[in-house]
């Protein structure tokens, strides 16, 4: 069993849509939760992060991390074809934070016009 | 202003040939890595170093070497290079404080024949 899974999708979504992505991970030492989303033939970029338990909102998009469930999720209001890429989630631990991040697998999201 | 940039973006090369990659942040950041992708997509880390020092250094063969210069540069040298090798490998960085923001570069693409 993979620290952290993740559905590969693809996920194709009309534009407009709500869109939800998530991840379940095992090791219940994990503070730090991320969201990259990658481009087609580009590094992954930074797009949410949060530090232990709650909601994070950041214009159309919403972090939730639930430790008790070990499951984050991603949701994307209103989502637009400038979305359409992979979603990478991310994990690290605390207090002995080296810089190691943890990924799930992606999800591959379309949004169609 | 590229803020991570890595050089070569493709490299197609035969089994058994030694290869470098090249990484330069000019992000002020202390910490840089080497991240490797798959085929299918999963990300995972092989080195990290802190102001030249290693700190990260996974379960990666001897065949694979970083070097880092100075803390804007980490390098990745690979020997005797294997099918197994080609993958997209990601250099980044991130500050001291708050190393779950990875700020990644934009790929090698790398092809053993």
């Amino acid at each position: 069993q993979k620290e952290v899974e993740q559905d590969p999708g693809p996920l194709s979504v009309p534009e407009g849509a709500i869109v939800s992505l998530n991840c379940t991970y095992s090791n219940s030492a994990f503070q730090y939760f991320m969201w990259y989303r990658q481009y087609s033939r580009k590094g992954p970029e930074l797009l949410m992060y949060t530090y232990s338990s709650g909601n994070k909102e950041d214009g159309r998009f919403t972090a939730q991390v639930d430790k008790s469930s070990k499951y984050i999720s991603l949701f994307i209001r209103d989502s637009q074809p400038s979305d359409s890429a992979t979603y990478l989630c991310a994990m690290s631990f605390g207090s002995s934070n080296t810089g190691k991040l943890i990924f799930g697998q992606g999800t591959t999201l379309q949004v169609k016009p | 202003d590229t803020a991570v940039s890595q050089t070569p973006k493709y490299l197609v090369t035969q089994m058994g040939n030694d290869k470098s990659i090249k990484c330069e942040q000019n992000l002020g950041h202390d910490t840089m890595y080497w991240y490797k992708q798959d085929s299918k997509k999963f990300l995972k880390i092989m080195f990290s170093y802190n102001n030249k020092e290693l700190i990260i250094n996974e379960t990666v063969p001897n065949r694979f070497s970083p070097k880092s210069p100075d803390k804007a540069h980490l390098n990745l040298h690979i020997n005797s290079l294997e099918l197994g090798d080609s993958a997209v490998y990601f250099c980044a960085s991130s500050q001291d404080t708050g190393r779950e923001k990875l700020f990644f570069g934009s790929g090698t693409q790398l092809s053993v024949l």
